[in-house]
């Protein structure tokens, strides 16, 4: 059965932090994976990554995908209360989305 | 493009009531998902359509759950008869085919069942 596993459940972290969240998969038909933020509404794209060992990057955060370990990250530095939310992973097999149980991240100042 | 647009946003109803809730996708998407969203069990794909045609309801929990896409502008997922544990947001999203990052979600149907 195909399925995504996010770690940690939630993460409670000071504004300026650093904070790493990850995301390992056993999916059939990979294509690739995508991160999604979720705040008290739908779900907003994040990013979406294909190729093994090439990191995405927008501001301060940034993920990266190991293809052969089954396994990506998604890093977030220097923190902000308005990264407060839910971080969902995703991955894309022949036509639709597997998400994982997401990680929620709380940033406190 | 106004985004993906359920309706209505918010419903409370009585258990045994049917329930229905309405999609309208991005106009271009072929594909069109329903999902449901608990603290326990996370974001569940329920269905999903491609060109109106419906290709995978193994997440629709039971017979009280029906989806349907008469046309390309236009879904709807009915519950009948509700249940208080049908308590959730439900999502729909569309995509372009082979595209998921232009997977948008619409805003979510929160559901409560008395």
């Amino acid at each position: 059965e195909d399925k995504v596993v996010q770690s940690p459940l939630s993460l409670v972290v000071h504004e300026g932090d650093t904070v790493t969240l990850n995301c390992s998969y056993e999916v059939t038909n990979f294509r690739s994976l995508l991160w999604y933020k979720q705040e008290k509404k739908a779900p907003t794209f994040l990013f979406m990554l294909t190729s093994s060992g090439i990191e995405k990057k927008s501001g301060r955060l940034s993920s990266i995908l190991d293809k052969k370990e089954l396994f990506s990250i998604l890093n977030i530095t220097a923190t902000q209360t308005g990264d407060s939310a839910v971080y969902l992973c995703a991955v894309y097999n022949t036509d639709k989305l597997i998400f994982g149980t997401g990680t929620r991240l709380q940033v406190f100042p | 493009d106004a985004g993906v647009i359920q309706s209505p946003r918010h419903e409370v109803t009585e258990m045994g009531q049917e329930v229905t809730l309405r999609c309208k996708p991005i106009s271009g998407h072929d594909y069109l998902f329903w999902y449901r969203q608990t603290m326990m069990r996370g974001l569940e794909l329920l269905i999903y359509f491609n060109n109106n045609v419906p290709i995978d309801d193994s997440g629709m929990p039971e017979d009280r759950f029906s989806a349907k896409m008469p046309n390309a502008s236009f879904s709807t997922l009915k519950i009948q008869p509700s249940e208080p544990r049908d308590s959730a947001v439900y999502f729909c999203a569309s995509m372009r085919g082979y595209e998921p990052d232009t997977q948008y979600f619409g805003p979510g149907t929160r559901l409560t069942v008395l």
